[in-house]
């Protein structure tokens, strides 16, 4: 299956700070790379869709402001938390969307984000 | 509104024994995947199911996609401590977009 890099895999930043999460996709071009949020022992929850060179499309309920999507390249989507708290503590996830058809999404490892 | 109901949400078995996930909705899916996750790492792709009846096997577990494109089975034989892990189905969405189960944690015992 196709490769999906996240980066960093864990983060621990303190309340107030902005973090950066990247997501990229290494054997294929994702011109629509989503972005999760996981709780403990949940299903993954839809933050967003990233389109390549366009704004993000966001969820009900998600504050564009507070979570900052780029999708610059047809390999690179950021992520980005801005002035995090510690209910932003969660697992983040990012996915692919392949080519082919059938709408396969390849996720990335995961950011395990700590806000303290 | 969760459009698509994943069964049992979680489940506990001897090694050795079978078992069987199900994932039903009332809307139609272009495809529909199944994945597995462990803690602390992404899911990964298991399979994915595209024509109504479809059976498809990968060693010990097994998938089918309902007539309807509407619901759809993971069944495993023999299970194993390897199998462990969390379980989801996802259905797909002709935007690309993919409807998630609820997940079903899978403890398999030695």
């Amino acid at each position: 299956g196709a490769v999906v890099s996240q980066h960093p895999s864990r983060v621990i930043c303190k309340s107030g700070t902005s973090v950066k999460i990247e997501c990229r996709s290494l054997d294929f071009q994702a011109t629509t790379m989503f972005w999760y949020r996981q709780f403990p022992k949940k299903s993954l929850m839809l933050m967003a869709t990233s389109n390549e060179g366009s704004k993000a499309t966001y969820e009900q309920g998600v504050e564009k402001d507070k979570f900052l999507i780029n999708h610059a390249s047809l390999t690179l989507s950021t992520l980005t938390v801005t002035s995090a708290h510690p209910e932003d503590s969660s697992f983040y996830i990012c996915s692919g969307l392949a080519g082919g058809g059938y709408n396969e999404q390849f996720f990335g490892p995961g950011t395990r984000l700590t806000v303290l | 509104t969760q459009l698509l109901e994943q069964s049992p949400q979680f489940l506990s078995i001897q090694e050795g024994e079978n078992l069987t996930v199900y994932c039903n909705s009332s809307s139609v899916f272009s495809s529909l995947q199944w994945y597995r996750q462990e803690p602390g790492e992404g899911p990964v792709l298991l399979v994915t199911v595209v024509t109504g009846g479809e059976v498809k096997k990968l060693k010990r577990l097994t998938f089918q996609f309902g007539d309807a494109r509407k619901d759809s089975s993971l069944h495993i034989t023999a299970a194993q401590p390897g199998d462990t892990g969390l379980y989801l189905c996802a259905g797909a969405r002709n935007t690309g977009k993919l409807i998630f189960g609820q997940g079903t944690t899978l403890q398999v015992k030695p």
